[in-house]
């Protein structure tokens, strides 16, 4: 595997359903982070890993749960979510001190229903 | 407040037809510029980026774009526009060597035959 890798790519789910989105970088970066993209709105920054510390939290609904056990591998729990919560999640990667961009998986499209 | 615009949502051009997008951002120094695109239900995927140095730089799949510090821009090219280039356009700033990056709300460009 190279680059960022996300699963599932597709995920329907219930209202009370748990159930968690895994993404892997295989880049040797040291931050990683959860992006929402929702129709017709700009991508939205949930959350930030830095170092595997938790950098940035941007007012993330706590049914949305992260969780980075090491610089390769960064998780979302999601739990009791709503269906306004469907949308496109993407993982990207970075490597924080150097110059660089970021790398983006290619997304876990998420139904509520 | 650091900012990127992109103030076109829509273009529409036709295949052979040059093409430019407009990126204007707000920062306090010369930040990291990137140029991303995405086709539907993917993640993003890095054009082209300019960190420093000559101010034309050149990306993937024949795109060009140019900072000019004077007018905060960072406008993104093509000669000539293949009908495999409608995509969503994302341009995105960052702060040297952390992992803050600004995305601008994205422009949608659609290629007729």
């Amino acid at each position: 595997e190279t680059g960022v890798t996300q699963t599932p790519r597709h995920l329907v789910m219930g209202m009370t359903n748990k159930k968690s989105l895994k993404c892997e970088q295989h880049l040797g970066h040291n931050a990683m982070y959860w992006y929402k993209q929702s129709a017709k709105k700009p991508l939205e920054l949930m959350f930030v890993y830095s170092l595997e510390e938790r950098v940035e939290n941007n007012s993330v609904p706590s049914r949305f749960s992260p969780e980075c056990p090491n610089s390769s591998h960064l998780f979302l729990h999601l739990h009791t979510l709503q269906p306004e919560d469907s949308a496109l999640y993407l993982c990207a990667s970075s490597q924080v001190g150097a110059a660089g961009e970021q790398y983006f998986g290619p997304g876990t499209r998420l139904t509520v229903t | 407040a650091q900012s990127v615009t992109q103030p076109d949502i829509h273009i529409t051009v036709s295949e052979g037809a040059s093409l430019e997008l407009r990126c204007n951002y707000s920062y306090g120094a010369t930040p990291y510029l990137f140029w991303y695109v995405q086709s539907p239900g993917q993640g993003l995927q890095l054009l082209l980026k300019y960190f420093s140095g000559d101010t034309l730089v050149q990306g993937i799949k024949g795109f060009e774009a140019e900072f000019k510090r004077s007018q905060s821009s960072f406008n993104l090219r093509k000669p000539s526009v293949h009908w495999s280039d409608a995509a969503e356009y994302f341009c995105a700033v960052a702060l040297s060597g952390t992992y803050k990056y600004i995305f601008g709300t994205g422009t949608r460009l659609k290629v007729l035959a």
